[in-house]
Parts: C-alpha cells; sequence; structure tokens
C-alpha cells in the first residue's frame, strides 16, 4: 500500500538556521512527490514538486528512491516560513497521499 | 476566477444529527477531491470525482458518509448520524483534470464540530 511518513510532528528552528523536514514514502513503482503548505490563516497550497526540480521561496527536495525519501530542505529558515508542511504521494493514482504534517516554527 | 470555494465555513451539530458540506471547484475542473484533516491525523483522502467515471469512494470512513457531484460540477458531502469523532475539518479541492501533473487547488474547508 502506499504510505507516506513524516516522523516529525514539529520542527523548531531559530532564524538562519538549517532546516530539514524528513518525508519518506513506500511505493513500489516511480512515484510523483510534492510538498503542500498550510500557513496560519490560509488554505492548503502546493510548495512544489520533484519532478519541477525548482526551487520555491528558497526550498529544495530531491527524491532518493535508494531512500525512498523526499526531504524538504533549506539552508536559512525565515520567519515567515513558519507553517504545516505536508508531503504528498501521487502512485499512478489519480488521488494524492498525504503524510501527517509537519509543523515548523522558526523563532527570531 | 475565484478558487474552490466551501459552504459552511463553520458547523456545529448535535452527535446524531445528518450534516451536508458543499463544495464550489474552480470553473472548469474536471476533477474534485475531498479529504478530513484531523488533529495528528493529517490529511485523509475521502472520495474523488473525475468527469463522469464511477468516484473512487475507497477512503469512506464508514456507510455514514457519502457525496455526489451534480452536473460535473458542485459536490455535496453528506454525514449521516454524526458521531464526535466526526469532528475535524473537511477539505474539498480540483485540479482541471486527475492527471497528477495537475496542481490540485484546496478550498479553506468546512470545520465541523460534533457536541
Amino acid at each position: 500500500a502506499q504510505r507516506v511518513t513524516q516522523p516529525e510532528k514539529l520542527l523548531s528552528v531559530f532564524k538562519g538556521a538549517p532546516v530539514e523536514l524528513k518525508c519518506n514514502y513506500s511505493y513500489s513503482g516511480s512515484p510523483e512527490l510534492f510538498w503542500y503548505v498550510q500557513y496560519s490563516r490560509q488554505r492548503l497550497q502546493l510548495l512544489l514538486r520533484h519532478i519541477s526540480r525548482e526551487s520555491i521561496k528558497g526550498f529544495t527536495a530531491d527524491l532518493n528512491k535508494g531512500e525512498t525519501s523526499f526531504h524538504l530542505k533549506k539552508p536559512f529558515a525565515q520567519e515567515e516560513d513558519s507553517a504545516m508542511y505536508y508531503c504528498a504521494l501521487s502512485a499512478n493514482t489519480d488521488k494524492l497521499i498525504f503524510g501527517t504534517g509537519t509543523r515548523l516554527q522558526v523563532f527570531p | 476566477g475565484a478558487g474552490v470555494s466551501q459552504s459552511p465555513s463553520n458547523k456545529v451539530t448535535e452527535k446524531g444529527k445528518d450534516v451536508e458540506l458543499r463544495c464550489d471547484p474552480i470553473s472548469g475542473h474536471t476533477a474534485l477531491y475531498w479529504y478530513r484533516q484531523s488533529l495528528g491525523q493529517g490529511l485523509e483522502f475521502l472520495i474523488y470525482f473525475q468527469g463522469n467515471s464511477a468516484p473512487d469512494k475507497s477512503g469512506l470512513p464508514s456507510d455514514r458518509f457519502s457525496a455526489e457531484r451534480t452536473g460535473g460540477s458542485v459536490s455535496t458531502l453528506t454525514i449521516q448520524r454524526t458521531q464526535q469523532e466526526d469532528s475535524a475539518v473537511y477539505l474539498c479541492a480540483s485540479s482541471l483534470t486527475g492527471d497528477s501533473g495537475n496542481t490540485i487547488y484546496f478550498g479553506e474547508g468546512s470545520w465541523l464540530t460534533v457536541v
């Protein structure tokens, strides 16, 4: 069965510190992986997807098929990065399977 | 036009009552999804509609839950005989097609509290 695991419920860092939000998945085929973000009082929105290989708001994520991971990274966290982050998997189906989310708190 | 619209934004209901939650997807989007967001549970897939195809109901937690999509646009999620464990934020989302390459756009959600 397809599954997404985000082991950290809460990640707290100081402004300027590096950030890594962990995401592991289980799927035997070739998945598509996404990161969604929900800022306070805003709707859930797409942050980035692995097929685009892009950097959004300084965040990057690399798909590691050997480790079945898709960790989200940013070298220098900003206070405005504080939000709830969800990793999601699309496995040749039309729906996204989400992880339980990680709340990132960036302190000044 | 406007994004995905959901109503009501907040609903408090008594245990045992039925509730209906409405979703207006983005105009022209053929794919529509319902998810449930509970504290500590993340986002739980409920049901998916794509065009005229039979909906994927594999995520509905019990037969008290049902959803329909009329005319390929507006969708209604119905919860019968609500229980306290149904309390959650119910999120609707839509995408242009069901292709996983399309971005999924979420509504602001309907916060359901069962007392």
